[in-house]
Protein backbone atom coordinates (compact mmCIF):
# COMPACT_ATOMS: atom_id res chain seq x y z
CA UNK A 1 0.00 0.00 0.00
CA UNK A 2 1.26 3.74 -0.76
CA UNK A 3 0.08 4.44 2.49
CA UNK A 4 -1.73 7.69 3.38
CA UNK A 5 -1.47 10.12 0.73
CA UNK A 6 -2.05 14.10 1.30
CA UNK A 7 -2.33 16.48 -1.24
CA UNK A 8 -1.17 18.96 -2.37
CA UNK A 9 2.39 18.96 0.09
CA UNK A 10 2.53 22.76 0.20
CA UNK A 11 0.33 25.67 -0.06
CA UNK A 12 0.65 29.42 -0.01
CA UNK A 13 -2.31 31.45 -0.57
CA UNK A 14 -3.22 34.65 0.80
CA UNK A 15 -5.49 35.90 3.84
CA UNK A 16 -9.64 35.22 2.93
CA UNK A 17 -8.81 32.63 0.59
CA UNK A 18 -10.31 29.14 0.39
CA UNK A 19 -8.34 26.41 0.94
CA UNK A 20 -9.16 22.43 0.65
CA UNK A 21 -6.45 19.77 1.66
CA UNK A 22 -7.21 16.39 0.96
CA UNK A 23 -6.38 13.26 1.86
CA UNK A 24 -6.70 9.16 1.11
CA UNK A 25 -6.17 6.93 3.51
CA UNK A 26 -5.12 3.61 3.74
CA UNK A 27 -7.32 1.26 1.92
CA UNK A 28 -9.81 -1.03 4.41
CA UNK A 29 -8.74 1.65 7.60
CA UNK A 30 -12.27 2.41 9.14
CA UNK A 31 -10.89 5.49 11.13
CA UNK A 32 -9.73 9.07 9.56
CA UNK A 33 -7.81 11.62 11.92
CA UNK A 34 -6.85 15.65 10.90
CA UNK A 35 -4.11 16.82 12.66
CA UNK A 36 -2.45 20.43 12.80
CA UNK A 37 1.40 20.77 14.10
CA UNK A 38 3.02 24.16 15.13
CA UNK A 39 5.64 25.46 17.33
CA UNK A 40 3.76 27.40 19.17
CA UNK A 41 0.73 24.61 20.27
CA UNK A 42 2.35 21.57 19.12
CA UNK A 43 0.23 18.63 17.51
CA UNK A 44 -3.51 18.91 17.83
CA UNK A 45 -6.43 16.68 16.97
CA UNK A 46 -8.74 18.63 15.01
CA UNK A 47 -11.44 15.93 14.15
CA UNK A 48 -11.95 12.10 13.98
CA UNK A 49 -14.04 10.47 11.40
CA UNK A 50 -15.03 6.40 12.14
CA UNK A 51 -16.85 4.68 9.52
CA UNK A 52 -17.34 8.04 7.61
CA UNK A 53 -18.93 9.40 10.39
CA UNK A 54 -17.56 12.78 12.24
CA UNK A 55 -17.19 11.50 16.17
CA UNK A 56 -15.45 14.41 17.33
CA UNK A 57 -14.55 18.23 15.89
CA UNK A 58 -14.49 19.83 19.51
CA UNK A 59 -10.73 20.33 18.43
CA UNK A 60 -11.81 22.53 15.52
CA UNK A 61 -10.83 25.74 16.42
CA UNK A 62 -13.55 27.33 14.43
CA UNK A 63 -16.16 28.08 12.22
CA UNK A 64 -13.98 28.27 9.50
CA UNK A 65 -13.03 25.16 9.39
CA UNK A 66 -15.15 22.42 7.79
CA UNK A 67 -14.37 18.32 7.15
CA UNK A 68 -15.98 15.98 5.01
CA UNK A 69 -15.59 12.24 4.40
CA UNK A 70 -17.87 11.22 1.33
CA UNK A 71 -16.38 7.78 1.23
CA UNK A 72 -14.35 5.58 2.77
CA UNK A 73 -11.02 6.67 0.28
CA UNK A 74 -11.22 10.00 1.14
CA UNK A 75 -11.47 13.42 2.98
CA UNK A 76 -10.95 17.12 2.78
CA UNK A 77 -10.49 19.67 5.18
CA UNK A 78 -11.78 22.82 4.02
CA UNK A 79 -10.78 26.39 5.46
CA UNK A 80 -13.16 29.54 4.54
CA UNK A 81 -11.90 31.86 4.78
CA UNK A 82 -8.18 31.22 5.81
CA UNK A 83 -6.30 33.73 8.10
CA UNK A 84 -2.62 34.44 8.85
CA UNK A 85 -2.89 32.15 11.86
CA UNK A 86 -4.17 29.11 10.14
CA UNK A 87 -0.61 28.44 8.69
CA UNK A 88 0.37 25.08 10.34
CA UNK A 89 1.16 21.61 9.15
CA UNK A 90 -1.86 19.85 8.70
CA UNK A 91 -1.60 15.78 9.20
CA UNK A 92 -4.11 13.46 8.52
CA UNK A 93 -3.70 9.77 9.96
CA UNK A 94 -5.75 6.50 9.13
CA UNK A 95 -5.61 3.21 11.36
CA UNK A 96 -8.16 0.36 11.37
CA UNK A 97 -9.93 1.08 13.85
CA UNK A 98 -10.04 3.15 17.29
CA UNK A 99 -7.65 2.22 19.52
CA UNK A 100 -4.90 0.73 17.04
CA UNK A 101 -1.79 2.60 15.80
CA UNK A 102 -1.92 5.24 13.48
CA UNK A 103 -0.68 5.82 10.54
CA UNK A 104 0.26 9.46 9.06
CA UNK A 105 0.38 10.95 6.03
CA UNK A 106 3.54 12.82 4.90
CA UNK A 107 2.00 16.56 6.24
CA UNK A 108 0.25 19.40 4.20
CA UNK A 109 2.22 22.94 4.81
CA UNK A 110 0.14 25.80 4.66
CA UNK A 111 1.21 29.11 4.63
CA UNK A 112 -1.62 31.95 4.75
CA UNK A 113 0.08 35.67 3.97
CA UNK B 1 -9.27 14.23 32.10
CA UNK B 2 -7.10 12.24 30.35
CA UNK B 3 -3.35 13.55 29.57
CA UNK B 4 -0.01 12.46 28.56
CA UNK B 5 3.30 14.56 30.15
CA UNK B 6 6.61 13.66 28.80
CA UNK B 7 9.60 15.43 29.63
CA UNK B 8 10.76 18.55 28.18
CA UNK B 9 13.35 19.15 25.43
CA UNK B 10 15.53 19.65 23.98
CA UNK B 11 17.67 16.38 25.14
CA UNK B 12 20.79 16.62 23.67
CA UNK B 13 23.17 13.48 23.69
CA UNK B 14 26.20 12.32 22.28
CA UNK B 15 26.67 9.02 19.85
CA UNK B 16 26.56 6.24 22.21
CA UNK B 17 25.46 8.12 25.14
CA UNK B 18 22.21 6.00 26.87
CA UNK B 19 18.71 7.38 26.29
CA UNK B 20 15.72 7.73 28.45
CA UNK B 21 12.45 10.04 27.59
CA UNK B 22 10.07 9.72 30.75
CA UNK B 23 6.37 9.90 29.52
CA UNK B 24 3.35 9.40 32.01
CA UNK B 25 0.12 9.12 31.55
CA UNK B 26 -3.34 9.86 33.41
CA UNK B 27 -6.47 7.76 32.04
CA UNK B 28 -9.70 5.66 32.50
CA UNK B 29 -9.11 1.99 32.75
CA UNK B 30 -6.18 0.69 30.79
CA UNK B 31 -5.15 2.65 27.41
CA UNK B 32 -2.80 1.28 24.58
CA UNK B 33 0.33 3.50 25.16
CA UNK B 34 2.39 4.14 22.01
CA UNK B 35 5.73 6.16 20.97
CA UNK B 36 6.04 7.48 17.99
CA UNK B 37 8.52 9.01 16.06
CA UNK B 38 8.84 12.33 13.75
CA UNK B 39 11.69 12.97 11.62
CA UNK B 40 12.32 16.48 10.02
CA UNK B 41 10.08 17.28 7.06
CA UNK B 42 7.70 13.97 7.76
CA UNK B 43 4.80 13.09 9.58
CA UNK B 44 4.74 10.93 12.64
CA UNK B 45 5.80 7.26 12.62
CA UNK B 46 4.77 4.35 14.77
CA UNK B 47 8.39 3.58 17.07
CA UNK B 48 6.37 0.95 19.30
CA UNK B 49 3.76 0.07 21.65
CA UNK B 50 2.85 -1.80 24.31
CA UNK B 51 -1.69 -2.38 24.88
CA UNK B 52 -1.56 -3.74 28.06
CA UNK B 53 0.10 -4.14 31.61
CA UNK B 54 3.98 -5.28 31.76
CA UNK B 55 3.76 -5.27 28.16
CA UNK B 56 7.68 -4.58 26.37
CA UNK B 57 7.33 -3.07 23.49
CA UNK B 58 10.33 -2.55 21.27
CA UNK B 59 12.12 -1.48 18.04
CA UNK B 60 15.48 -0.45 16.42
CA UNK B 61 16.90 -0.58 19.84
CA UNK B 62 13.82 1.34 21.53
CA UNK B 63 11.53 -0.17 24.38
CA UNK B 64 9.84 0.77 26.74
CA UNK B 65 7.59 -1.23 29.78
CA UNK B 66 3.73 -0.22 30.45
CA UNK B 67 3.45 0.21 34.05
CA UNK B 68 -0.13 0.55 35.45
CA UNK B 69 1.89 1.08 39.32
CA UNK B 70 3.61 4.15 38.34
CA UNK B 71 1.34 4.83 35.06
CA UNK B 72 4.52 5.36 33.05
CA UNK B 73 5.80 4.41 29.32
CA UNK B 74 9.38 5.52 29.61
CA UNK B 75 11.46 5.26 26.28
CA UNK B 76 14.81 4.13 26.73
CA UNK B 77 17.32 3.15 23.94
CA UNK B 78 21.50 1.63 25.29
CA UNK B 79 23.32 3.27 22.83
CA UNK B 80 21.63 6.27 20.72
CA UNK B 81 23.27 7.23 16.65
CA UNK B 82 22.84 10.44 14.84
CA UNK B 83 20.02 9.28 13.02
CA UNK B 84 17.84 8.60 15.95
CA UNK B 85 17.53 12.84 15.57
CA UNK B 86 13.91 13.21 15.77
CA UNK B 87 10.71 14.03 17.85
CA UNK B 88 9.70 11.46 20.05
CA UNK B 89 5.90 11.25 20.99
CA UNK B 90 4.38 9.45 23.78
CA UNK B 91 0.55 8.82 23.35
CA UNK B 92 -2.32 7.09 24.93
CA UNK B 93 -5.37 6.18 23.24
CA UNK B 94 -8.20 4.14 24.89
CA UNK B 95 -9.90 0.91 23.22
CA UNK B 96 -14.07 2.17 23.96
CA UNK B 97 -15.96 4.45 22.01
CA UNK B 98 -15.20 8.14 22.85
CA UNK B 99 -11.72 7.82 24.38
CA UNK B 100 -9.71 10.19 22.18
CA UNK B 101 -6.19 9.82 21.05
CA UNK B 102 -4.12 11.94 23.46
CA UNK B 103 -0.57 12.74 22.28
CA UNK B 104 2.48 14.36 24.77
CA UNK B 105 4.02 17.64 23.79
CA UNK B 106 6.91 15.75 22.11
CA UNK B 107 10.54 15.64 23.32
CA UNK B 108 13.47 16.55 20.37
CA UNK B 109 16.55 14.51 20.73
CA UNK B 110 19.86 15.89 18.96
CA UNK B 111 22.78 13.21 18.90
CA UNK B 112 25.95 14.58 18.03
CA UNK B 113 28.42 12.78 16.58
Amino acid sequence: DAGVIQSPRHEVTEMGQEVTLRCKPISGHNSLFWYRQTMMRGLELLIYFNNNVPIDDSGMPEDRFSAKMPNASFSTLKIQPSEPRDSAVYFCASSERRGTEQYFGPGTRLTVT
Amino acid sequence: GNSVTQMEGPVTLSEEAFLTINCTYTATGYPSLFWYVQYPGEGLQLLLKATKADDKGSNKGFEATYRKETTSFHLEKGSVQVSDSAVYFCASEGNTGGFKTIFGAGTRLFVKA
